[in-house]
């Protein structure tokens, strides 16, 4: 079945420092992928839409300039949380849905967990 | 707005009864909706789906109904067994979209 990767699977950080996580698609190409958070004991919430080729779209109140993506190839999108603070620790989650099925069915990774100290 | 919620926030079950779990949703928009399960420290695992042009999909153990006249979803569990043990949340797709609204989650408890 079709697989999402993501990398790092956990990373702790200083504060102020920034972090990237990628997601990949390792059997399928996905022209748009999704970035979730997820603080614990909540729900996913959806922060941003990973267009490649073109800029994310992201959720009212998330900081387009504090969490960078750029979905570079149609295997590839990267979440880049620049200066994080304490507050930006969470689960990050990224889902793609395969180009050529058109079944409209989403793969999820397997979440990176962020800690930011 | 948009909102998606879940009846009850926990659910406990003896091992081999049948669990179910509720969900509503607001958009009425939504022609997609999914069923995950989330074990502690993973991402979220595909369980069911179902197109806003059914009503009804059975899988291995599990049937999703769908009710869009009072948007409710429902996820049926036959014979419960302790590795279904986990947080269950049900996702709705935004208009056409592949982005979705997941519902705050059910915690089921399977117990021997």
């Amino acid at each position: 079945g079709a697989v999402v990767s993501q990398h790092p699977s956990w990373v702790i950080c200083k504060s102020g420092t920034s972090v990237k996580i990628e997601c990949r698609s390792l059997d399928f190409q996905a022209t748009t992928m999704f970035w979730y958070r997820q603080f614990p004991k909540q729900s996913l919430m959806l922060m941003a839409t990973s267009n490649e080729g073109s800029k994310a779209t992201y959720e009212q109140g998330v900081e387009k300039d504090k969490f960078l993506i750029n979905h570079a190839s149609l295997t590839l999108s990267t979440l880049t949380v620049t200066s994080a603070h304490p507050e930006d620790s969470s689960f990050y989650i990224c889902s793609a849905n395969p180009l050529e099925r058109g079944t409209g069915e989403l793969f999820f990774g397997e979440g990176s967990r962020l800690t930011v100290l | 707005g948009e909102s998606v919620g879940l009846h009850l926030p926990t659910l406990s079950v003896q091992e081999g009864d049948n669990s179910i779990i509720n969900c509503a949703y607001s958009n009425s928009a939504s022609d997609y909706f999914i069923w995950y399960k989330q074990e502690s420290g993973k991402g979220p695992q595909f369980i069911i789906d179902i197109r806003s042009n059914m009503d009804k999909r059975q899988g291995q153990r599990v049937t999703v109904l769908l009710n869009k006249t009072v948007k409710h979803l429902s996820l049926q569990i036959a014979a419960t067994q302790p590795g279904d043990s986990a947080v269950y949340f049900c996702a709705v797709s935004r208009d056409s979209g592949y982005a979705l609204n997941f519902g705050k989650g059910t915690s089921l408890l399977v117990t021997p």
